[in-house]
């Protein structure tokens, strides 16, 4: 089946520093994956979608320049959190759509968990 | 935009027995309902999909029932074992578009 890879899976980092995070489709080419933060006891919330080659469509209350996204390649997308703070601690889980299949099921990484001390 | 609902928000059955979690959603163009399965600290799971072209799905122990004129769908588990305990998201779009998620339902399946 189609996997997901997300790392790194945990990051503990002081106040003010830039965390990237990447999301890999490993045996899919995947036109469009999504970046949801999910808090404690939570649903998942969408935060932008991020599209290969062009960019990203942030939803509303998410600061593009706070969380910058790159979809270069089709087996590729990157989160960064900009300087980042205690407030930005929480689980990001990245999705895939397989391009191929048109409207299918969205794959997960398996999340990172972000802590900024 | 879509929005959807899902009740309860814990549920906890015997094992052995049966659980329904119920969702609502407002979009009546959306077409396509999954259900993820998210363990504590882990990614969501795949566990069932369904599309608004079918009533109703089975995998084994687990169902899914979609009624489009009453815009809700259901998710059943039926012969609850302790591993199915976990959190459970239903989620609903319309084509291409982004899932919209419900707010989750924690299963706790007692021994």
């Amino acid at each position: 089946g189609a996997v997901v890879s997300q790392h790194p899976s945990w990051v503990i980092c002081k106040s003010g520093t830039s965390v990237k995070i990447e999301c890999r489709s490993l045996d899919f080419q995947a036109t469009t994956m999504f970046w949801y933060r999910q808090f404690p006891k939570q649903s998942l919330m969408l935060m932008a979608t991020s599209n290969e080659g062009s960019k990203a469509t942030y939803e509303q209350g998410v600061e593009k320049d706070k969380f910058l996204i790159n979809h270069a390649s089709l087996t590729l997308s990157t989160l960064t959190v900009t300087s980042a703070h205690p407030e930005d601690s929480s689980f990001y889980i990245c999705s895939a759509r397989d391009g191929g299949q048109g409207s299918g099921p969205q794959h997960f990484g398996d999340g990172t968990r972000l802590s900024i001390l | 935009g879509e929005n959807v609902e899902q009740h309860p928000s814990t549920l906890s059955v015997q094992e052995g027995d049966s659980a329904v979690i119920k969702c609502t959603y407002s979009d009546s163009a959306s077409n396509y309902f999954p259900w993820y399965k998210q363990e504590l600290g882990k990614r969501p799971q795949l566990i069932i999909d369904i599309r608004s072209n079918v009533g109703e799905k089975k995998d084994q122990r687990i169902a899914v029932t979609l009624n489009k004129t009453a815009k809700h769908f259901s998710l059943h588990i039926t012969e609850t074992q302790p591993e199915d305990s976990a959190v459970y998201f239903c989620a609903a779009k319309f084509g291409n578009e982004k899932l919209t998620f419900g707010t989750g339902t924690r299963l706790t399946i007692i021994p």
